[in-house]
């Protein structure tokens, strides 16, 4: 019950093209969803995040949408660039218990140009 | 803000001995820290969770007798490696969480690559 299942494991896309990436949770206590990017030998870095009161979030090219009901998340990137090849984490948390994050198993992005 | 070192960034050591990893939140005050290890393509798995002036709490099959965590201060912890070995080597990460953040959000270090000969 405290797993984030995550899908796809790895994505192709085309410069200019949509990535989609969708996570999926059971426990309803989860109440603050980020998404991390990691390059590689690099520490992840807070993309965006997102909390069960709403159902979409957008910062730049990056936007969340959240379906409480289906206990589901997605990251979309617009225009997806070469530089945003990397791996993307969903993860999610319960607040009040230090910040502790469950993540989910990671998506490799790969932009072609 | 919000930023976190570790140091050092790479290290190389022979069979047997230990090697201390530092962690520090540079312009924030961490209540809870969080080491991380990750191997090739693969997830985060969480070690322990340290809390400033406490003991840390270790997840299930990890040894806290080869993984000493030493949370010292409100923005340092260190994770020791004691008598480490080949399949120790992995790449070890920290985060914090802001004190001050209400939503507990994580920020994590770059990341120490730990070679074990």
């Amino acid at each position: 019950q405290q797993q984030v299942k995550q899908s796809p494991q790895s994505l192709i896309v085309q410069k200019g093209g949509i990535s989609i990436i969708n996570c999926a949770y059971e426990n309803t206590a989860f109440d603050y969803f980020p998404w991390y990017q990691q390059f590689p030998g690099k520490g992840p870095a807070l993309l965006i995040a997102i909390r069960p009161d709403v159902s979409e979030k957008k910062e730049g090219r990056f936007t969340i949408s959240f379906n409480k009901s289906a206990k589901q998340f997605s990251l979309h990137i617009m225009d997806s660039q070469p530089g945003d090849s990397a791996t993307y984490f969903c993860a999610a948390s319960i607040r009040g218990q230090g910040g502790k994050l469950i993540f989910g198993q990671g998506t490799e992005l790969s932009v072609k140009p | 803000g919000a930023v976190v070192s570790q140091h050092p960034s790479r290290v190389i050591c022979k069979s047997g001995t230990s090697v201390k990893i530092e962690c520090r939140s540079l312009d924030f005050q961490a209540t809870t820290m969080f080491w991380y290890r990750q191997f090739p393509k693969q997830s985060l798995m969480l070690m322990a969770t340290s809390n400033e002036g406490s003991k840390a709490t270790y997840e299930q099959g990890v040894e806290k007798d080869k993984f000493l965590i030493n949370h010292a201060s409100l923005t340092l912890s260190t994770l020791t490696v004691t008598s480490a070995h080949p399949e120790d080597s992995s790449f070890y990460i920290c985060s914090a969480t802001n004190r001050d953040n209400i939503q507990e959000t994580q920020y994590f270090g770059p990341g120490t690559r730990l070679l074990v000969l």
